[in-house]
C-alpha cells in the first residue's frame, strides 16, 4: 500500500532560526497537503499543492511539490513560538473504484525555543 | 459554521464494556472519514464515507470495530468490546468533495482511555 514518509521526527530551533520538514511517498501522487496541529488540539488544513513542481507561499511558509509529485517540502523562515506543532504532510493517490486515499505522514514535531 | 463536532470530548472506559464515539460533519461536506492517532502509529485512517455510503474500511482494526452513516449529519463509530489497546485520539474529519478527493476538516477529537 501507499506510504508516506515525513523527516525529521522532531525538530528544535531557536526563534529565529529556519525550519524544513520533507515528505516522501512510495507511490505517484495526484496531490499533496499539509497540516498543522498544535499541541492537544487537532489537524487544521494549511494548503494544497498539485502540480508537479508547484511551489506556493502562505507567509513565512513556503511549500514544494517535486517534479516528479513523489516528494515534498515545508519551509518556515523565521520561526516564531506560534508555529509551535507538529506539522503533517499527506498524501492523496487513486486507489481504484473511483476514489481517492489520502495517507498521512507520521508528523515533524516542532519546538522552539525563545 | 460550527466546524465537525465530535462527542464524547473524553471517555475513559473499562476493559470489556462499549465505547460510541459519534460525529456531525460540516453541513454539506459529503465525505466523513474516522481517523485514529497514536503516538507510535500516528495519524490511521479507519473508514471513509461518501455520500453516508462506507467506501474503504480497510483501515479498521478487527471486527471489534463497527462505524455507521444513517444519515449526512450523523455517524457513529462503535467498540466492542474496547480493550487497553484501543487507547486513543479519534478524529472524525469531513471533506466537501466527492471520491475521498480534497481537504479534510477535523473535529476536536474524543480521547479514549480504557483500564
Amino acid at each position: 500500500g501507499q506510504q508516506v514518509m515525513q523527516i525529521p521526527q522532531y525538530q528544535h530551533v531557536q526563534e529565529g532560526e529556519d525550519f524544513t520538514t520533507y515528505c516522501n511517498s512510495s507511490t505517484t501522487l495526484s496531490n499533496i497537503q499539509w497540516y498543522k496541529q498544535r499541541p492537544g488540539g487537532h489537524p487544521v488544513f494549511l494548503i494544497q499543492l498539485v502540480k508537479s513542481g508547484e511551489v506556493k507561499k502562505q507567509k513565512r511558509l513556503t511549500f514544494q511539490f517535486g517534479e516528479a509529485k513523489k516528494n515534498s517540502s515545508l519551509h518556515i523562515t523565521a520561526t516564531q513560538t506560534t508555529d509551535v506543532g507538529t506539522y503533517f504532510c499527506a498524501g492523496q493517490a487513486y486507489s481504484g473504484a473511483g476514489s481517492y486515499q489520502l495517507t498521512f505522514g507520521k508528523g515533524t514535531k516542532l519546538s522552539v525555543i525563545p | 459554521d460550527a466546524g465537525v463536532i465530535q462527542s464524547p470530548r473524553h471517555e475513559v472506559t473499562e476493559m470489556g464494556q462499549e465505547v460510541t464515539l459519534r460525529c456531525k460533519p460540516i453541513s454539506g461536506h459529503n465525505s466523513l472519514f474516522w481517523y485514529r492517532q497514536t503516538m507510535m502509529r500516528g495519524l490511521e485512517l479507519l473508514i471513509y464515507f461518501n455520500n453516508n455510503v462506507p467506501i474503504d474500511d480497510s483501515g479498521m482494526p478487527e471486527d471489534r470495530f463497527s462505524a455507521k452513516m444513517p444519515n449526512a449529519s450523523f455517524s457513529t463509530l462503535k467498540i466492542q468490546p474496547s480493550e487497553p489497546r484501543d487507547s486513543a485520539v479519534y478524529f472524525c474529519a469531513s471533506g466537501p468533495r466527492d471520491r475521498g478527493t480534497g481537504e479534510l476538516f477535523f473535529g476536536e477529537g474524543s480521547r479514549l482511555t480504557v483500564l
